[in-house]
């Protein structure tokens, strides 16, 4: 069973703030890692994606890989109230042919 | 074109109707897949394709019977569905089928079953 795992919030925070959403995964040979930004009753779109141990920045967006610990991590700096959505993380096994969806997190960002 | 388009956007059916729900994509993907969401929670996976030959299928029950008849055209014909078939149902495409390739999501097609 090749689980991910979220804390399902919802996870509040107030504008300008960083929001923190992580993920834990339980397949050691998990390669890549894939952040997707779904809001109500729309399809997901894909923020971030990582595949090597560190941080990758894009934007306002911040992705963090411990593949030593299995998880991984968004950062949202300076949160905008245009950010509220639920946040699925996304895992790519050793054997590369399908995604494995964590539960996702619900943010919410207070004006 | 960098976008993958589904029809139709809503769709109302009995349980004894039988219907279509198309995907299609001309990024020059050559993996596809077939999604069911429900409410709050995370995208399923039905089916994948791979250079068009069926690659997985989740044990998904019969009455959806995915088609994939060219590399930028992904079916899935619904029959006999029951209301807890109720979802969004969500098509997405990638460049292949490996570990680094990231997948692009349709809009979704919303499924009533009456």
């Amino acid at each position: 069973q090749k689980e991910v795992e979220q804390n399902s919030g919802p996870l509040s925070v107030p504008e300008g703030a960083i929001a923190s959403l992580n993920c834990t995964y339980s397949d050691r040979g998990s390669q890549s890692f894939f952040w997707y930004r779904q809001y109500s009753g729309k399809s997901p779109e894909l923020i971030m994606f990582i595949y090597s141990n560190g941080d990758k920045e894009d934007g306002r967006f911040t992705a963090q890989l411990n593949k030593a610990s299995q998880y991984v991590s968004l950062l949202i700096r300076d949160s905008q109230p245009s950010d509220s959505a639920t946040y699925l993380c996304a895992v790519i096994p050793n054997t590369g042919n399908q995604f494995y969806f964590g539960t996702g997190t619900s943010l919410t960002v207070i004006p | 074109d960098t976008e993958v388009t589904q029809t139709p956007k809503h769709l109302v059916m009995g349980m004894t109707n039988k219907k279509s729900l198309k995907c299609e994509q001309h990024m020059g993907h050559r993996a596809m897949y077939w999604y069911k969401q429900k409410a709050k929670k995370p995208p399923e996976l039905m089916f994948v394709y791979s250079y068009e030959k069926l690659s997985i299928n989740e044990s998904v029950p019969s009455r959806f019977s995915p088609e994939c008849p060219n590399s930028s055209l992904l079916n899935l014909h619904l029959h006999a569905l029951q209301p807890e078939d109720s979802a969004l149902y969500l098509c997405a495409s990638s460049q292949v089928p490996t570990v680094d390739n990231e997948q692009f999501f349709g809009p979704g097609t919303r499924l009533t079953v009456l």
